[in-house]
């Protein structure tokens, strides 16, 4: 499975748009990215997925560049119930497992 | 309408003692999996099932074992408990698909504390 960087904490504002970007360099031909979401004290919720290009739905976007060794989630006028815990993930779809790595840690203030 | 539901939410024992987690998913799922998250809150899976059949058992000790009475439900057994036992456990489920494991469905955790 691919190995993924990802900021290991940020900070933002309410209403503000939050862009977490995630790095992965080794990323195989039929590897997914996906991301997941979770809050504190929860099990994680999975926020979205692409293979290339832009995906969108009523959470967040996801931009995935040409070369596809980086990804960005972005989530648009993020509240105070968006401070979380986010994981890249990136795997074959043929894979039984996924791994989660470290996430990025989400804090907004009021 | 819970998805995923664990019992029991919080669980104190003491050492040495055996003890059980359990899980019940609703969505029709065939897959489900067990995870352990960690004091410093990694992720692991542990156990992956499908159709009762085990696919997944990462090296865990053979004190935890998967039972699956039927595909809504997936239990988690744990004999003689230890203090590194102590942890957040998550079920979760997923079609059997390829590529559905990526969408899996978490339930809320089950906290574990060994004394």
């Amino acid at each position: 499975l691919a190995k993924t960087t990802q900021p290991i904490s940020m900070d933002s504002y309410e209403g503000q748009e939050v862009n977490i970007t995630c790095s992965h360099n080794n990323i195989a031909t039929n590897d997914y990215i996906t991301w997941y979401q979770q809050f504190p004290s929860q099990g994680p919720r999975f926020i979205i997925q692409g293979y290339k290009t832009k995906v969108t739905n009523e959470v967040a976007s996801l931009f995935i560049p040409a070369d596809r060794k980086s990804s960005t989630l972005s989530l648009p006028r993020v509240s105070l119930s968006d401070t979380a815990v986010y994981y890249c993930l990136v795997g074959d779809m043929r894979d039984d497992k996924i791994i989660f790595g470290k996430g990025t840690r989400l804090h907004i203030l009021p | 309408d819970t998805a995923v539901s664990q019992t029991p939410k919080y669980l104190v024992t003491q050492m040495g003692n055996d003890k059980s987690i359990k899980c019940e998913q609703n969505l029709g799922h065939d897959t489900m999996y067990w995870y352990k998250q960690d004091s410093k809150k990694f992720l692991k899976i542990m156990f992956s099932y499908n159709n009762k059949e085990l696919i997944i058992n990462e090296t865990v000790p053979n004190r935890f074992s998967p039972k699956s009475p039927d595909k809504a439900h997936l239990n988690l057994h744990i004999n003689s408990l230890e203090l590194g036992d102590s942890a957040v456990y998550f079920c979760a489920s997923s079609h059997p698909l390829p590529g559905a494991a990526y969408e899996q469905y978490f339930g809320p955790g089950t906290r574990l504390t060994v004394t």
